[in-house]
């Protein structure tokens, strides 16, 4: 079965310093990988999504996430973290004919002044 | 935009009532969602549908059941609702995997 494991429950940051999110997967073929992005008492939003082709993909608000098959990772990174960044980051995945789409747990950024 | 409108955002209800959640999408997507969030469980699918009645149990399916008979809309069903039942339910719609989240439902149960 397929499964979304994000190791970190919660993060805290300096603003302007850089951030990596990690993302590992099960799941016997390729996937769809996606992350999204929770800020309080808000709806989920996508940040970027991941198919096939390049391995490095961008996203909205200067996010970008790097698949490594080898590794079966999909970790999420920010060059320079902005205060507004704080939020809850989930990591999906998308399996099967059926679509399923499932996330992990987590992860909640704090960041500090 | 893509508009998915979950029928309440606030919900109180007694042990043992039939509860019903309803969740509208308008961009005529094939796939739609269910999901709980709880503090530091993430989101937890309930159950899904990839077509007009077509439902397949999530990983949560226990107390839960599903309604698709229009294609816009996906009902969740709380058969007699119980104290662990409160949370915040999620209702999604997706296509190629990209999902819209409606606000969500923050259920209690007493």
């Amino acid at each position: 079965a397929q499964s979304v494991t994000q190791p970190d429950i919660h993060i805290t940051v300096s603003e302007g310093a850089s951030l990596e999110l990690r993302c590992n997967y099960s799941y016997g073929a390729t996937p769809y990988l996606f992350w999204y992005v929770q800020s309080p008492g808000q709806g989920l939003q996508l940040l970027l999504k991941y198919f096939s082709g390049d391995t490095l993909v961008q996203g909205i608000k200067g996010f970008e996430a790097e698949f490594k098959r080898s590794q079966s990772s999909f970790n999420l990174r920010k060059p320079s973290v902005h205060w507004s960044d704080a939020a809850e980051y989930f990591c999906g995945l998308e399996t099967g004919t059926a679509s399923k789409l499932t996330f992990g747990t987590g992860t909640r950024l704090q960041v500090t002044l | 935009d893509v508009k998915v409108t979950q029928s309440s955002r606030y919900l109180v209800k007694r042990t043992g009532e039939k509860v019903f959640l309803e969740c509208v999408q308008d961009m005529d997507h094939e796939n739609m969602f269910w999901y709980r969030q709880d503090p530091g469980l993430g989101l937890r699918l309930i159950y899904f549908s990839y077509d007009v009645k077509m439902k397949e149990k999530g990983d949560i399916p226990e107390g839960y059941s599903v309604s698709r008979e229009k294609k816009e809309r996906f009902s969740l069903i709380l058969e007699s609702a119980s104290t662990n039942q409160t949370s915040m339910y999620l209702c999604a719609s997706s296509v190629r995997g990209e999902a819209f989240f409606g606000q969500g439902t923050r259920l209690t149960v007493v």
